[in-house]
């Protein structure tokens, strides 16, 4: 069966420092793979998309890139951190084919101090 | 563009009384819609979908919905709620991506439901 794996749960960081959050998937190959910024807890705002090795497609100007790095692999990084890059970051895939429903894991609480 | 629209913030429903969590959506074509329930501090759970076939869509945990092309709504409902349903709710609509292949979900601002003693 598919399972998707996202790490760590929880992140506090400072101003201005890295960030790395990982995803990665089991179970299927050839996902499409996304990053989603839910903000006050509410909204889910798409960050970035992935249908392939390398290939990335962002939706929206911001402070943070993702890579592809591998199949089932989608990595959210940025280089320097503003305190606005709080939020829950949720990891999800879907198969190409099919109804397009999408598999969530579990979330990242990031914190800017 | 594709969306959907979820007009309440919130729901109160009292337990054992049948609830509705509303959703409109604005599609050109044929829509492919979801619910999603999210728990605190956690991802997003898969309720049903609508692909195609009957307007009366059943899901996880007793939720079903029902499709209307002619009011083009997609309201989720179960006749007899309970306090664990207390969570937050989305409608997503699939949309799909022509360069590349694949799809992605756009997804509503959400409705929080409360199910109370």
């Amino acid at each position: 069966s598919q399972t998707i794996h996202q790490w760590p749960a929880t992140l506090v960081q400072p101003v201005g420092s890295p960030l790395s959050l990982e995803c990665t998937v089991e179970g299927t190959s050839n996902p499409n793979l996304y990053w989603y910024r839910q903000a006050a807890g509410r909204g889910l705002q798409l960050l970035f998309y992935s249908v392939g090795i390398g290939q990335i497609s962002s939706e929206v100007p911001q402070n943070l890139s993702a890579s592809r790095p591998q199949d089932r692999q989608f990595i959210l990084s940025s280089k320097k951190l503003l305190l606005s890059d709080s939020g829950f970051y949720l990891c999800a895939w879907s198969g190409r084919t099919g109804p397009g429903g999408y598999t969530f894991g579990s979330g990242t609480r990031l914190t800017v101090v | 563009a594709q969306s959907v629209a979820q007009p309440e913030d919130q729901v109160n429903v009292a337990e054992g009384n049948p609830l509705t969590v509303k959703c409109t959506y604005s599609v050109s074509g044929n829509p492919y819609l979801f619910w999603y329930v999210q728990y605190p501090n956690r991802g997003l759970q898969f309720l049903l979908k609508y692909i195609t076939g009957d307007n009366l869509v059943k899901g996880s945990y007793g939720f079903e919905a029902e499709f209307n092309k002619s009011q083009t709504s997609f309201h989720l409902k179960k006749p007899s709620a309970l306090v664990s349903d207390s969570a937050l709710y989305f409608c997503a609509v699939r949309v799909r991506i022509l360069t590349g292949g694949g799809n992605k979900l756009t997804f509503g601002t959400g409705t929080q439901l409360k199910v109370e003693l």
